[in-house]
């Protein structure tokens, strides 16, 4: 079974500001790993995923995440936010073996203020 | 293209009454899936469906009922609602298994249970 932790529950910044919200996963198998955000009132929306290959991956608007496999981390990152980035960030996790179900932490709310 | 859709957006009920949330997607997605958002408790699988015949029980499948008659369709149904089962619900599809598909959400039904 795999579980995630963001520890961070809410992370306030200033406008152009960097940011990184955290993500710890524990899993016994190999894992996929996501970002989704939610804006207010929304649904989920896939922000970057992590499958094979190169450690770090981007988003189109400025975010990246990498994955750590000795500390079982997947950060997220942004060297200068925008008030438009103020969203609730989720970290998700699914094992890569037999059928994936993604397993989700509490989320993290990202407040930007000018 | 609508995407996936979800009625009601909101809904009242009353303990011991049962209602059908809808769920429908117009993307020929096979995988269809059930999520439950509770504060600081992120998002739980209720139940999910892998085609049209074929259901299974997520992480939190009591108090829910499922079935898949189409491949567009993908309802969820209370039995008798608890206050407990206040929450906002969001339905979410992707053409195959996790990860190699991005997973598509619903805006999500708002539940308030008296």
């Amino acid at each position: 079974a795999q579980s995630v932790t963001q520890l961070d529950s809410q992370v306030p910044v200033f406008e152009e500001a960097p940011v990184e919200l955290r993500c710890n996963y524990s899993s016994s198998v190999s894992v996929y790993l996501f970002w989704y955000v939610q804006y207010p009132n929304q649904g989920l929306q896939l922000l970057l995923k992590y499958l094979s290959g190169s450690t770090l991956v981007e988003s189109i608007n400025g975010f990246e995440a990498e994955f750590n496999k000795s500390q079982t981390s997947f950060h997220l990152r942004k060297p200068s936010v925008h008030i438009s980035d103020t969203a609730e960030y989720f970290c998700a996790v699914s094992s890569n073996t037999g059928f994936q179900k993604l397993v989700f932490g509490t989320g993290t709310r990202l407040l930007v203020s000018p | 293209n609508a995407g996936v859709t979800q009625t009601p957006k909101f809904q009242v009920l009353k303990t011991g009454q049962s209602m059908t949330l809808q769920c429908a997607q117009d993307m020929n997605h096979e995988y269809m899936s059930w999520y439950r958002q509770d504060p600081g408790m992120g998002l739980r699988l209720i139940h999910y469906s892998v085609g049209a015949g074929i259901t299974d029980q997520g992480e939190v499948p009591n108090g829910y009922n499922v079935s898949r008659s189409t491949t567009e369709d993908f309802p969820l149904r209370l039995l008798s609602a608890a206050p407990s089962q206040t929450s906002v619900y969001f339905c979410a599809s992707s053409p195959e298994e996790l990860p190699q598909e991005t997973q598509y959400f619903g805006p999500g039904t708002r539940l308030l249970v008296l």
